[in-house]
């Protein structure tokens, strides 16, 4: 069963940092391009950053460019995101995405709620 | 990397159908043929329900289909049920190389 699963948010203050990660079970992790989605409280859908599956290629939405960074450790199956100079609109929840075939969002992972407040 | 435009919300009774719209551009929807739809539950991840347009995932129900003329793509849900009642979302692939979301559309099942 493909299974991806979120780790690491929590509460920041404005201007701090921290962590996602993201781990991939039940598929070929190295084979799959990878996403990272966040949704604000009440709010929609928004793409964040892209990650080719040999890390050739990353790609931010201007949103985040310059502040997040998107990596990924194929030996570990695991898949991160650096977010630095976090703001208040940054909080949401952040979900791991797979891209199947044709940039679409085949599986997602539960989500985990970033939160910046002072 | 504006967001592609989709009703706040529409509604129907159980067995009907009704019709989602998402208007983007030549940059996108216009562009590709990389639109897909999700349906999120209230608490949930979203789920894909169609891709590539009009493809669905194995196993997932006939009722569902999707379509695109122009810079506009559509989600037609058939035979409406109350599990239906669900946000739904478009995406497409863009000129930037990058994804881009509708806002969402809530459907209620009255």
């Amino acid at each position: 069963e493909v299974q991806v699963v979120e780790s690491g948010g929590g509460l920041v203050q404005p201007g701090g940092s921290l962590r996602l990660s993201c781990g991939g079970s039940g598929f070929t992790f190295s084979d799959y391009n990878m996403n990272w989605v966040r949704q604000a409280p009440g709010k929609g859908l928004e793409w964040v950053s892209y990650i080719s599956s040999g890390s050739r290629t990353m790609y931010y939405a201007d949103s985040v460019k310059g502040r997040f960074t998107i990596s990924r450790d194929n030996a570990k199956n695991s898949l991160y995101l650096q977010m630095n100079s976090l703001r208040a609109e940054d909080s949401a929840v952040y979900y791991c995405a797979r891209f199947g075939g044709s940039y679409h969002i085949d599986y997602w992972g539960q989500g985990t709620l970033v939160t910046v407040s002072s | 990397q504006s967001a592609l435009t989709q009703p706040a919300s529409v509604s129907g009774s159980p067995g009907q159908s009704i019709t989602i719209s998402c208007t983007g551009t030549s940059s996108d929807i216009g562009g590709y043929n990389y639109v897909s739809w999700y349906q999120q539950h209230p608490g949930k991840a979203p789920k894909l329900m169609i891709y590539e347009v009009s493809n669905r995932p194995s196993g997932l129900s006939n009722r569902f289909s999707g379509s695109k003329s122009g810079n506009t793509a559509s989600l037609t849900i058939s035979g409406l049920q109350a599990e239906d009642e669900a946000d739904y979302y478009c995406s497409s692939y863009t000129s930037s190389i990058t994804l881009v979301f509708g806002g969402g559309t809530k459907l209620t099942v009255l």
